[in-house]
């Protein structure tokens, strides 16, 4: 079973619609990482959170640590949006992140 | 400031061919590793560096080699490919806010 599990797996939304994904871990961690890749593209890092809640434009990112689990939102959803994101977490100890497979957004005009 | 670059985007072997696949950081990052990329799968570990000279496996090390003589450059070799070894590549290294920056990535196939 992989440490780090996403859902939902696939997501298409309409434009303009509020999105959420979601990440949840079975270990204990220091910190956890959102990125995003877009088709045939490289992977850019969105946020790195160990506690409470970043925001970033239109993204918003939540941890809650005693319930293993962070999701990140996506307000006013964009087609531009459409790309691959995936969480990942730092384990407490060592230095490794540990990958979900990711969830693949289309956002249709 | 170009971040992480990889060399090349594109690459084709064949089985028993050996390659390497370039690395380069402008950041001054000490954490720099390798991960692969196949079809739902998360990114596995192959090898990471702390620093300069020091080396360690990650998850999935069989069949690649690496070595960090400078804090800029993390070779990835490739000793005798195996079509099991196509996959994308990406390199990246680690800021001191923990975050990784990700090198566009290599897309290898081995025939």
């Amino acid at each position: 079973k992989n440490e780090v599990e996403q859902s939902p797996q696939n997501l298409t939304a309409q434009e303009g619609e509020f999105i959420t994904i979601n990440c949840s871990y079975s270990v204990g961690i220091s910190a956890l990482h959102w990125l995003q890749q877009h088709p045939g593209g490289g992977i850019v890092s969105l946020f790195m959170l160990s506690s409470g809640k970043k925001k970033h434009g239109r993204l918003i990112a939540t941890i809650n640590i005693q319930e293993k689990h962070s999701s990140l939102h996506i307000t006013a959803s964009h087609p531009r949006d459409s790309a691959v994101y995936i969480c990942a977490v730092l384990r407490g100890t060592g230095n490794q992140f540990y990958f979900g497979t990711g969830t693949s957004l289309t956002v249709i005009p | 400031n170009a971040g992480v670059t990889q060399t090349p985007k594109f690459q084709v072997l064949k089985t028993g061919q050996s390659m390497t696949l370039q690395c380069a950081q402008d950041m001054n990052h000490e954490y720099m590793s390798w991960y692969r990329q196949d079809p739902g799968m998360g990114l596995r570990l192959i090898h990471y560096s702390v620093g300069a000279g020091i080396t360690d496996q990650g998850e999935v090390p069989n069949g690649y080699n690496v070595s960090r003589s400078t804090t800029e450059d993390f070779p990835l070799r490739l000793l005798s490919a195996a079509p099991s070894q196509t996959s994308v590549y990406f390199c990246a290294s680690r800021g001191e806010l923990g975050g990784e920056y990700f090198g566009a990535g290599t897309r290898l196939s081995v025939l």
